[in-house]
C-alpha cells in the first residue's frame, strides 16, 4: 500500500544547531512532495515543497532533498530556533491527495 | 483574506449522537479536503470535494460519515452515530484548484472531536 513514513519519532538539538528531518516515502510514481510545521493545536503549516525533477530545493533557512533511487526525503533547518520546535511531516501528493507520514517531534533546547 | 475557517474548535459528543463539523474555504478556493489526525500520528486523507461534488472518498469509512460541500455555505462532514474512536482532530484544507495539493493548499486549525 501506499505510505510515508519517518524514522525518527523525536529529535532533540540545541538551538543554533542545523536539524535533519528524515523521511521515507513507498510511492515511486509520486512526483511531488512537502513538509508541513504542525505546532501544538494548530493545522499544519506549509514549509517547502519539492517536484521529482528536482534532487533539492532550498528556502529560509530550510532546505528539502530528494533522493528518488532510495525513496528518501529530507528536511534541513539550519541555525535551529525556539520557535521551530514542533511536529513535522513529510508529505507525498498521490492522486489529487496527500499522503502523510507520522511526523517527527523537534525540541529545540535553549 | 480570512483563512481556512473551521469550527467548532472543540466538540464534545455522546455516544450515539451526531457530530458535524464545518469548513468555510478561503475565499476564491473551491476544493477542499478533508483529514483526520490521531493523538501523535499523521494525517490521514477522508475525502475530496468540489462545489457540489465528491471527487475522492476513498479515505472515508462506509458507515456514519459523510461530507458535503453545497453551492453555497461550507463544506460539512457529518458523523453519525458517533462512537469513542471518533474522537480525533479533523483537518480540512482548501486550494482554489485541483490537480494536487501543496503551495496553493491551506490547511484550517481543526475540530477536536471528543466522544464521551
Amino acid at each position: 500500500g501506499e505510505s510515508v513514513g519517518l524514522h525518527l519519532p523525536t529529535l532533540s538539538v540545541q538551538e543554533g544547531d542545523n536539524s535533519i528531518i528524515n523521511c521515507a516515502y513507498s510511492n515511486s510514481a509520486s512526483d511531488y512532495f512537502i513538509w508541513y510545521k504542525q505546532e501544538s493545536g494548530k493545522g499544519p503549516q506549509f514549509i517547502i515543497d519539492i517536484r521529482s525533477n528536482m534532487d533539492k530545493r532550498q528556502g529560509q533557512r530550510v532546505t528539502v532533498l530528494l533522493n528518488k533511487t532510495v525513496k528518501h526525503l529530507s528536511l534541513q533547518i539550519a541555525a535551529t530556533q525556539p520557535g521551530d520546535s514542533a511536529v513535522y511531516f513529510c508529505a507525498e501528493n498521490h492522486r489529487d491527495k496527500l499522503v502523510f507520514g507520522a511526523g517527527t517531534i523537534l525540541r529545540v533546547k535553549s | 483574506n480570512a483563512g481556512v475557517m473551521q469550527n467548532p474548535r472543540h466538540l464534545v459528543r455522546r455516544r450515539g449522537q451526531e457530530a458535524r463539523l464545518r469548513c468555510s474555504p478561503m475565499k476564491g478556493h473551491s476544493h477542499v479536503y478533508w483529514y483526520r489526525q490521531l493523538p501523535e500520528e499523521g494525517l490521514k486523507f477522508m475525502v475530496y470535494l468540489q462545489k457540489e461534488n465528491i471527487i475522492d472518498e476513498s479515505g472515508m469509512p462506509k458507515e456514519r460519515f459523510s461530507a458535503e460541500f453545497p453551492k453555497e455555505g461550507p463544506s460539512i462532514l457529518r458523523i453519525q452515530q458517533v462512537v469513542r474512536g471518533d474522537s480525533a482532530a479533523y483537518f480540512c484544507a482548501s486550494s482554489p484548484r485541483g490537480g494536487g495539493v501543496g503551495t496553493e493548499a491551506f490547511f484550517g486549525q481543526g475540530t477536536r472531536l471528543t466522544v464521551v
